[in-house]
């Protein structure tokens, strides 16, 4: 079992561009969840879905934020444009039918 | 308005002794709380359970302790290895299917 595979492992990317995070989830899994971290606000929930349907996205701070699941293995968190402030390790975690979460190891996104 | 709080950023422990990290949350919804533990680098890894009909759940060396009546969980590490120092992570859900609530984090360091 790979467990959950998030790529790319860093990002170094200037203001105003575009960026995707990409996300493989543990096959089987139902739920699939974005998290951001940061010192200041911890680990923070963006979105997540239910058997490739969005379910909440209230933690998506901005219109510049957007995230799709096109099929059951597959998930992409785009920036656009990117801003210095969305700096931050960016996660992707899946899940059974129960709490217990599955994390990626992350994405590092720098933004300069 | 969090939630979830891990009002102590950092806790040093002596190899042997018990570490105590503890949780506070606010949301009388939450039924089922949750601890992660992150190594830098790395995605968090669930560590242990707690469901609101308890008040209490053992696996090895952790133990997770709940007062529903303060709001309040700990989780209790004996005897602290080196191999414990890490970021804890407190989570908590209920009534809202598997979304979680992260705490901020507590990092550990036990001493050799």
């Amino acid at each position: 079992d790979a467990g959950v595979i998030q790529s790319p492992r860093h990002e170094v990317t200037e203001m105003g561009q575009e960026v995707t995070l990409r996300c493989k989830p543990i096959s089987g899994h139902d739920y699939l969840f974005w998290y951001r971290q940061t010192m200041m606000r911890g680990l923070e929930l963006l979105i997540y879905f239910n058997n490739n349907v969005p379910i909440d996205d209230s933690g998506m701070p901005e219109d510049r934020f957007s995230a799709k699941m096109p099929n059951a293995s597959f998930s992409t968190l785009k920036i656009q444009p990117s801003e210095p402030r969305d700096s931050a390790v960016y996660f992707c975690a899946s899940s059974p039918v129960s709490y217990e979460q599955y994390f990626g190891p992350g994405t590092r996104l720098t933004v300069t | 308005d969090q939630q979830v709080k891990q009002n102590s950023p950092s806790l040093s422990v002596q190899e042997g002794r018990i570490s105590i990290l503890n949780c506070d949350y606010t949301n009388s919804m939450f039924d089922y709380f949750l601890w992660y533990k992150k190594y830098p680098a790395e995605g968090p890894t669930f560590l242990i359970s707690i469901s609101s009909i308890k008040d209490k759940n053992e696996d090895g060396r952790f133990t997770v302790f709940l007062n529903k009546s303060a709001k309040h969980l700990s989780l209790h590490i004996v005897p602290s290895q080196p191999g414990d120092s890490a970021v804890y992570f407190c989570a908590a859900s209920g009534g809202n299917g598997n979304k979680l609530v992260f705490g901020a984090g507590t990092i550990l360091r036990v001493k050799s």
